[in-house]
C-alpha cells in the first residue's frame, strides 16, 4: 500500500521562528489533507490540497502532486502553534472508498 | 466548515462491558463516515468505512464482531467496543464527509479507558 513519510518527526521552535514540514507519499493520490492536532486531541483542518498552493494566515502548503511531496510552512510561530502535524493522503484509484492514510505526523514545541 | 461531535468525550468501564460511541455530523448530510484509533504519541489507524444504510468496510486487523458500527442515518454513526478489554483502552475518533466534499472533518475523539 501507499507509504507517507513526514519529516522532521520532532521540531522545536524559538517563537517567531519559521518552519517547513515535508510529507512525501510513494503513490498518486486523489486528496491530500493537513491536520494539526491539537493537545486535546481535536484534529483541525489546515489545508486541503492535492495540488498546488494555498495560504491561511501565517501558514501555507504547496504539494507537488508529480513529485509526490507537500510541504507546511509555518512562519512567525506562536506557542499556540504547538502539538502535532499530520498529512493524510487518499490514493489514487482506491477501490476501498475514500481511505485515508495518515503519515506518522510531525510533532512541533514553539517556545516562549 | 463542517462541524462533527462525538459523544462521551472520555469514558471509563469496567472489563467485559460494551461502551457506545456516537458520532454526529452537525451541519452536512455525511455519506461516509470514518472511525480511527489512536494510541499515545502515534498516529491515526483507520479502524472502518462506514457508508449509510450499508454495511460496515473494516480494515485488516480489526475484529468486526468486537467493533460494531453501524450509520443508520446520513448525520449519525456509531461504534460499539462489545466486551471490552484493557487493551481495548485508546483515543477513538471519528470523521465525516460527503459525496461532493474532498474533505474529511473529524470529532474531538473519545478518550476509552477500560478498568
Amino acid at each position: 500500500g501507499i507509504q507517507v513519510e513526514q519529516s522532521p518527526p520532532d521540531l522545536i521552535l524559538q517563537e517567531g521562528a519559521n518552519s517547513t514540514l515535508r510529507c512525501n507519499f510513494s503513490d498518486s493520490v486523489n486528496n491530500l489533507q493537513w491536520f494539526h492536532q491539537n493537545p486535546w486531541g481535536q484534529l483541525i483542518n489546515l489545508f486541503y490540497i492535492p495540488s498546488g498552493t494555498k495560504q491561511n494566515g501565517r501558514l501555507s502548503a504547496t504539494t507537488v502532486a508529480t513529485e509526490r511531496y507537500s510541504l507546511l510552512y509555518i512562519s512567525s510561530s506562536q506557542t499556540t502553534d504547538s502539538g502535532v502535524y499530520f498529512c493524510a493522503v487518499e490514493p489514487e484509484g482506491n477501490t476501498g472508498g475514500f481511505k485515508t492514510i495518515f503519515g506518522a505526523g510531525t510533532r512541533l514545541f514553539v517556545k516562549a | 466548515g463542517a462541524v462533527v461531535s462525538q459523544h462521551p468525550s472520555r469514558v471509563i468501564c469496567k472489563s467485559g462491558t460494551s461502551v457506545k460511541i456516537e458520532c454526529r455530523s452537525l451541519d452536512f448530510q455525511a455519506t461516509t463516515m470514518f472511525w480511527y484509533r489512536q494510541f499515545p504519541k502515534q498516529s491515526l489507524m483507520l479502524m472502518a468505512t462506514s457508508n449509510e444504510g450499508s454495511k460496515a468496510t473494516y480494515e485488516q486487523g480489526v475484529e468486526k464482531d468486537k467493533f460494531l458500527i453501524n450509520h443508520a442515518s446520513l448525520t449519525l454513526s456509531t461504534l460499539t467496543v462489545t466486551s471490552a478489554h484493557p487493551e481495548d483502552s485508546s483515543f477513538y475518533i471519528c470523521s465525516a464527509r460527503t459525496e461532493n466534499y474532498n474533505e474529511q472533518f473529524f470529532g474531538p475523539g473519545t478518550r476509552l479507558t477500560v478498568l
